[in-house]
């Protein structure tokens, strides 16, 4: 099972808003509406940041949204913060009870 | 509070074996799922494995089947990973995750533990 594609990098400005897209296929995003978000700042453990396509964790702020639109799912961070600056992964279930994550995508708050 | 801690990590030779362990504590350990997910150094998350709140079912990544044991003792709230036949492309932190959902498989782990890590090299 090939990983996620995500962008290597996205960037923006304190304010502004900014969307991270994750690919995958048919047999794993395109079908199942378990796609989940993470944020990860470095030498930390992961955080969940949206779940089951589109829906938040308590705790999690209402900046963050998720979406899906056939095989790509997207993370959008809306009023971006310096404290948004971190590295993003997806990951979607994939069938007979495999996981799969993206690459990861470093988000830079110019 | 949620409390996930491994342990077990550290340098192994090629071919050896090590056992980790995650104790977990503030919630009913055998409702929940848990995932090991890894992460190579400067790499992103790959999943390893998976087991149900009883044990019942567990999965596997197709990198680690045959080589590594997910198992739990839910008597003693701590999962484990037995980890046989190391490699050099093992070497990575491993972080034990809960599901965030009651009695279900693993999908999303709304709780992780600080990882440990699992260096493979002679």
């Amino acid at each position: 099972q090939s990983a996620l594609t995500q962008p290597p990098s996205a960037s923006g400005s304190p304010g502004q808003s900014v969307t991270i897209s994750c690919t995958g296929t048919s047999s794993d995003v395109g079908t199942y509406n378990y796609v989940s978000w993470y944020q990860q700042h470095p030498g930390k453990a992961p955080k969940l940041m949206i779940y089951e396509v589109s829906k938040r964790p308590s705790g999690v702020p209402d900046r963050f949204s998720g979406s899906k639109s056939g095989n790509t799912a997207s993370l959008t961070v809306s009023g971006l913060q310096a404290e948004d600056e971190a590295d993003y992964y997806c990951s979607s279930y994939a069938g007979i009870n495999n996981m799969i994550f993206g690459g990861g995508t470093k988000l830079t708050v110019l | 509070e949620v409390q996930l801690l491994e342990s077990g990590g550290g340098l192994v030779q090629p071919g050896g074996s090590l056992r980790l362990s995650c104790a977990a504590s503030g919630f009913t350990f055998s409702s929940y799922a848990f995932s090991w997910v890894r992460q190579a150094p400067g790499k992103g998350l790959e999943w390893v494995s998976s087991i149900s709140g009883r044990g019942g079912s567990i999965y596997y990544a197709d990198s680690v089947k045959g080589r590594f044991t997910i198992s739990r003792d839910n008597s003693k709230n701590t999962l484990y990973l037995q980890m046989n036949s190391l490699r050099a492309e093992d070497t990575a932190v491993y972080y034990c995750a809960k599901d965030m959902q009651y009695n279900s498989d693993w999908r999303a782990g709304d709780y992780w533990g600080q990882g440990t890590l699992v260096t493979v090299s002679s």
